[in-house]
């Protein structure tokens, strides 16, 4: 089958770094995205990662290792708008068509 | 530019019943796509669309059908609404299914089957 795994909960405090973790196992892989969902919104799209090693985008950054099958999305200076969920999904198909997404990592910001 | 827009915002409706969820994206992306979302369970795709006339299912079609009649247009039809399809639906688009090509999501139809 497949599957992708990420802890359900994270809590931190304002200005923090925090790292959400994703292990996957598929059938096929051609790319890790991660994706950030407020409460009652939709999903937004964040980073993507189709080769090893750390994408930066402002304060966020996620990181492939594709032999650990493992990335993770790094946020750093953390604000109580960063309070949401975040999803990491796998481009499982050459052709693209089918992301698989994980169950989701709620994080908590505390000032 | 209104991106992926979806009706309606809500909607409740009984066991048997049929409706249409409506999908439209203004933004000329040829995939577009249809997820559920459930407590604890993530994105489920339901039914998927690489072009106009061309429709493929995911990993939960069962009970739902789609047509891409249009670039533009995507709609979900429930057959006989069941209780088991009480859910968040999100509609989806990307301007191709390459590398980095992210999916942009409409605001989502929260259904309730009693």
């Amino acid at each position: 089958g497949q599957s992708l795994e990420q802890p359900s909960e994270v809590t931190a405090v304002e200005g923090a770094i925090v790292q959400i973790n994703c292990t996957y196992q598929t059938s096929g892989f051609y790319g890790l995205s991660w994706y950030q969902q407020h409460d009652g919104g939709a999903p937004t799209f964040l980073s993507y990662n189709a080769l090893d090693g750390l994408e930066e985008t402002g304060r966020f950054s996620s990181f492939l290792s594709r032999s650990d099958s493992y990335g993770y999305l790094l946020l750093q200076e953390l604000q109580m708008k960063d309070s949401a969920s975040y999803f990491c999904a796998v481009r499982a198909d050459q052709a693209g068509t089918a992301l698989i997404f994980g169950k989701g990592t709620t994080l908590s910001v505390s000032s | 530019n209104a991106g992926v827009t979806q009706t309606p915002k809500f909607q409740v409706l009984k066991t048997g019943q049929s409706m249409t969820l409506q999908c439209a994206q203004d933004m000329n992306h040829e995939y577009m796509s249809w997820y559920r979302q459930d407590p604890g369970m993530g994105l489920r795709l339901i039914h998927y669309s690489v072009g106009a006339g061309i429709t493929d299912q995911g990993e939960v079609p069962n009970g739902y059908n789609v047509s891409r009649s249009t670039t533009e247009d995507f709609p979900l039809r429930l057959l006989s609404a069941a209780p088991s399809q009480t859910s968040v639906y999100f509609c989806a688009s990307s301007y191709t299914t390459g590398d980095n090509s992210p999916l942009h999501f409409g605001n989502g139809t929260r259904l309730t089957v009693t």
